[in-house]
């Protein structure tokens, strides 16, 4: 079946360094979805990502889907504290999660 | 829009009682919902899809008739832990999914999750 791995599985910053998780599928993806949760909370949609090599960018959130439509990737430029979280990428239909990346930003 | 609500949000059981997770879509209708179980410092892993009038799709591995998921309405659906033991708790959370999303064809909205501790 599909699989979603993310690098890396932890990642400790500075606040004000920057910061970038990695999202790898098994299969071609139609789309790909990220979600941030918050210590204690719930998965929160950040973005969709539907076409081939497509970026986006949130404010200091910059997300992108691979050409292949296999890869993607999420980059935080100059964390905060308020970045803290686990950020999940997921594959489409029912949303198979990746592993996550769990951030913590140290002031 | 788009706000999905849980209940309750956190539960304590004797092993061997039953527990039922409610989740409802409050500001739109939901023609199908999703359950997920999530350890701790774990990512979610689908249980099950639940479409309404229709019999939930269980994943492998998770047993239909210890997870009984009813989706009577477009706004609800519930899950019901049968039979729990200790190794059931965990953190339990819906999504529903539009029938017609803005945002895209696979945007779903989260609840608050359900904190199950079975004693």
């Amino acid at each position: 079946g599909q699989q979603v791995m993310q690098i890396p599985q932890y990642q400790h910053v500075q606040e004000g360094e920057d910061f970038t998780t990695y999202c790898n599928s098994s299969t071609t993806l139609s789309n790909i979805q990220w979600y941030k949760q918050r210590p204690g909370g719930h998965p929160v949609f950040l973005i969709q990502l539907v076409k081939s090599g497509e970026v986006k960018k949130q404010k200091r959130l910059t997300f992108q889907f691979g050409e292949a439509k296999k890869n993607s990737s999420l980059h935080i430029t100059a964390t905060q504290t308020t970045d803290v979280g686990t950020y999940f990428c997921a594959g489409p239909n029912k949303l198979i999660f990746g592993t996550g990346t769990r951030l913590q930003v140290f002031p | 829009g788009a706000v999905v609500s849980q209940h309750p949000s956190w539960v304590i059981c004797k092993s061997g009682t039953s527990v039922k997770i409610e989740c409802r879509s409050l500001d739109f209708q939901a023609t199908t919902m999703f359950w997920y179980r999530q350890f701790p410092k774990q990512s979610l892993m689908l249980m099950a899809t639940s479409n309404e009038g229709s019999k939930a799709t269980y994943e492998q591995g998770v047993e239909k008739d210890k997870f009984l998921i009813n989706h009577a309405s477009l706004t609800l659906s519930t899950l019901t832990v049968t039979s729990a033991h200790p190794e059931d708790s965990s953190f339990y959370i819906c999504s529903a999914r539009k029938g017609l999303a803005v945002l895209g064809p696979d945007t779903q909205y989260f609840g608050p999750g359900t904190r199950l501790t079975v004693l």
